[in-house]
């Protein structure tokens, strides 16, 4: 069974550019979340997207948003983009019908502001 | 605020021995906590999890214990190998998902 896909790997951008991260959930999963990870704040919630309806919302700034397309896929986009958002960029996914299930994760898009 | 803690950010262990990892939390309202571990340049994996109901789940060398009373969960590895070293995140459930900043294990030959 294929896991979950982020595409792409890495990229670099620059101050200002804006940016589509791509995901792909297992199958059979709707429910899809992103998260930031950067060395001093360790993985902290985006958003979650399940049927394609944001589901729940962290607490970053609306430069940050994403969608999901009914075949589960999801993108997420942030515009502006400043030096602060150098991190690594994950996305997870589950079935999501049920409160309690686990996450499975990508590997990540390393995005990298010059 | 940080709701989840873990307040070693990181330990090494002799292989063969147990490993205990240790996780807090603050908010009441979580309902259901897991364990991730993670290699570098890959996604954290799913380890194992426990519902708030109970107070251990146990799965092969993992075992997590949920201590309500003390808001504390840990993450026990016996006997840990060498492929257990990696960094191992907490992480607590209410809507959304909530990690702790991660433990770094180092599993000593």
């Amino acid at each position: 069974k294929a896991g979950v896909t982020q595409t792409p790997r890495y990229l670099i951008k620059t101050r200002g550019q804006q940016v589509t991260l791509s995901c792909s959930p297992i199958s059979g999963h709707r429910s899809v979340s992103w998260y930031q990870q950067t060395p001093g704040q360790g993985l902290q919630f985006l958003f979650e997207y399940f049927s394609e309806t944001q589901r729940n919302k962290g607490n970053f700034p609306g430069r940050f948003s994403g969608r999901q397309f009914s075949n589960s896929r999801s993108e997420m986009n942030v515009s502006t983009l400043e030096l602060g958002d150098s991190a690594l960029y994950l996305c997870a996914s589950s079935l999501g019908d049920l409160p309690n299930q686990p996450q499975h994760f990508g590997d990540g898009t390393r995005l990298s502001i010059l | 605020d940080q709701q989840v803690k873990q307040n070693s950010p990181s330990l090494s262990v002799q292989e063969g021995r147990i490993s205990i990892l240790n996780c807090d939390y603050t908010n009441s309202m979580f309902d259901y906590f897991l364990w991730y571990k993670k290699y570098p340049a890959e996604g954290p994996t799913f380890l194992i999890s426990i519902s708030s109901i109970k107070d251990k789940n146990e799965d092969g060398r993992f075992t997590v214990f949920l201590n309500k009373s003390a808001k504390h969960l840990s993450l026990h590895i016996v006997p840990s190998q060498p492929g257990d070293s990696a960094v191992y995140f907490c992480a607590a459930k209410n809507e959304k998902l909530t990690f702790g900043t991660g433990t770094r294990l180092t599993i000593i030959p």
